[in-house]
């Protein structure tokens, strides 16, 4: 398998721009998270799905942030505007969950690095 | 999720064993803990996990204490490769609520 496959690496942004980051997760894990890295806050967890439906966005920062994920393969993080405290390290991880006993661990990919000026 | 307290930092001469602790005083009876590493500019991996028995795998060996209280993962002979920030999480394993949550972790660096 390929692990969880993120898009772009590095994107270099203006400050109101639009920036769109992307997740293929791995083929028949059905959970997937976004976290953001930095410094200072360290390893946030932003959101996360479940068999493609959103179960906690309580990490999302603002407005200015959203996520989907049209289907068991992609998902997207979307921040419009972009400002320059967006700057971080973006994450997304998938993993196969179920039961209540479950112990289970996440696939990280890559990341994603984002730099807003 | 029960809190967990490590040092944020620690050293290991190559070849020797690494042992890195972690306080969980308030673990609960269905919470597992965790172990994952960080290396530089990559995404975080999983090392190892247990409930209550001490476990082993390929990379670590994870010692829990008989109250659950506190655990300690142990790197057998830690490679320069090894130089990571290493997480400890508390985890309750249940549906709709798989998600981690990670401290500030240790971070080991090996020297040669």
């Amino acid at each position: 398998d390929a692990g969880v496959i993120q898009s772009p690496r590095h994107e270099v942004t203006e400050m109101g721009q639009e920036v769109t980051l992307r997740c293929k997760p791995i083929s028949g894990h059905n959970s997937l998270f976004w976290y953001r890295q930095t410094m200072m806050r360290g390893l946030e967890l932003l959101i996360y799905f479940n068999n493609n439906v959103p179960i906690d966005d309580s990490g999302m920062p603002e407005d200015r942030f959203s996520a989907k994920m049209p289907n068991a393969s992609f998902s997207t993080l979307k921040i419009q505007p972009s400002e320059p405290r967006d700057s971080a390290v973006y994450f997304c991880a998938s993993s196969r969950t179920g039961g209540q006993l479950d112990p289970y661990e996440q696939y990280f990919g890559p990341g994603t690095r984002l730099t807003v000026t | 999720d029960a809190k967990t307290t490590q040092p944020p930092s620690m050293d290991c001469a190559e070849g020797r064993a690494a042992n890195l602790p972690c306080n969980h005083s308030t673990i609960s009876g269905n919470e597992y803990v965790y172990w994952y590493r960080q290396i530089h500019s990559q995404g975080p991996q999983y090392i190892i996990h247990g409930l209550k028995n001490n476990e082993t795998n390929e990379m670590a060996s994870l010692i829990i204490t008989e109250d659950r209280k506190s655990s300690t993962l142990i790197l057998p002979h830690a490679t320069l490769r090894d130089t990571a920030v290493y997480y400890c999480i508390v985890r309750v394993a249940l549906r709709n609520t798989d998600k981690l949550i990670f401290g500030t972790g240790t971070r080991l660096q090996v020297f040669p």
